[in-house]
């Protein structure tokens, strides 16, 4: 069975500072991986994923994560926070056929002017 | 744009009643789902369908029912609603091949039941 474990599930940076957002999986195959972020009132959208191929991943809105298979980690990175970040982001893992995603319990992130 | 449609925004109920909550996709995908987003436990499944008539347990099926008559059209059904069953529901599709397919998500239905 798989899993995700985000850690810390609240994350507070300055306005320009770096954002990293940490997210360990478990799986017994090898995982398909995903950010997504949910702004206040609305539904989740696709930041970036990891299938095959190149392990550092970018993503929209300046995000970046990097898988790493020997952490089982797939941490998520945004060099600038801008006031704009400021949502709820949740890391998860699908099976080998990806159509059914295990979610982490989410990240809220607060940025400070 | 693409679009996934959830019925109602917000919804108040009574414990024991009979709750649908209505969703719909324009993007001709196969698969359908529906999770339940809660504080601290982020989003759990409860049932998906990969095809119209077709249907398959999630992580968290008990006290739900879905109906997928429709390519475009999934329900989720609260045969009795309780109190714990409070909580954001948001409904997604994806298309039915190609490994590592994002979903696309709608606003979510508020559910309350009192």
């Amino acid at each position: 069975a798989q899993s995700v474990t985000q850690l810390g599930s609240h994350v507070s940076v300055s306005e320009g500072a770096l954002v990293l957002l940490r997210c360990n999986y478990s799986s017994s195959v090898p995982p398909y991986l995903f950010w997504y972020v949910q702004y206040p009132n609305q539904g989740l959208q696709l930041l970036l994923k990891y299938t095959t191929g190149a392990t550092l991943v970018k993503g929209i809105n300046g995000f970046e994560a990097e898988f790493k298979k020997s952490e089982t980690s797939f941490h998520l990175t945004k060099p600038s926070a801008h006031m704009s970040d400021a949502a709820e982001y949740f890391c998860a893992v699908s099976d080998q056929n990806g159509n059914k995603l295990v979610f982490g319990a989410g990240t809220i992130l607060r940025v400070k002017s | 744009d693409v679009k996934v449609t959830q019925s109602s925004r917000y919804l108040v109920k009574r414990t024991g009643e009979k709750v649908f909550l209505e969703c719909v996709q324009d993007m001709d995908h196969e698969n359908m789902f529906w999770y339940r987003q809660d504080p601290g436990l982020g989003l759990r499944l409860i049932y998906f369908s990969y095809d119209v008539k077709m249907k398959e347990k999630g992580d968290i099926p008990e006290g739900y029912s879905v109906s997928r008559e429709k390519k475009e059209r999934f329900s989720l059904i609260l045969e009795s609603a309780s109190t714990n069953q409070t909580s954001m529901y948001l409904c997604a599709s994806s298309p039915v091949v190609g490994l590592g397919e994002k979903l696309f998500f709608g606003s979510g239905t508020q559910l309350s039941v009192l």
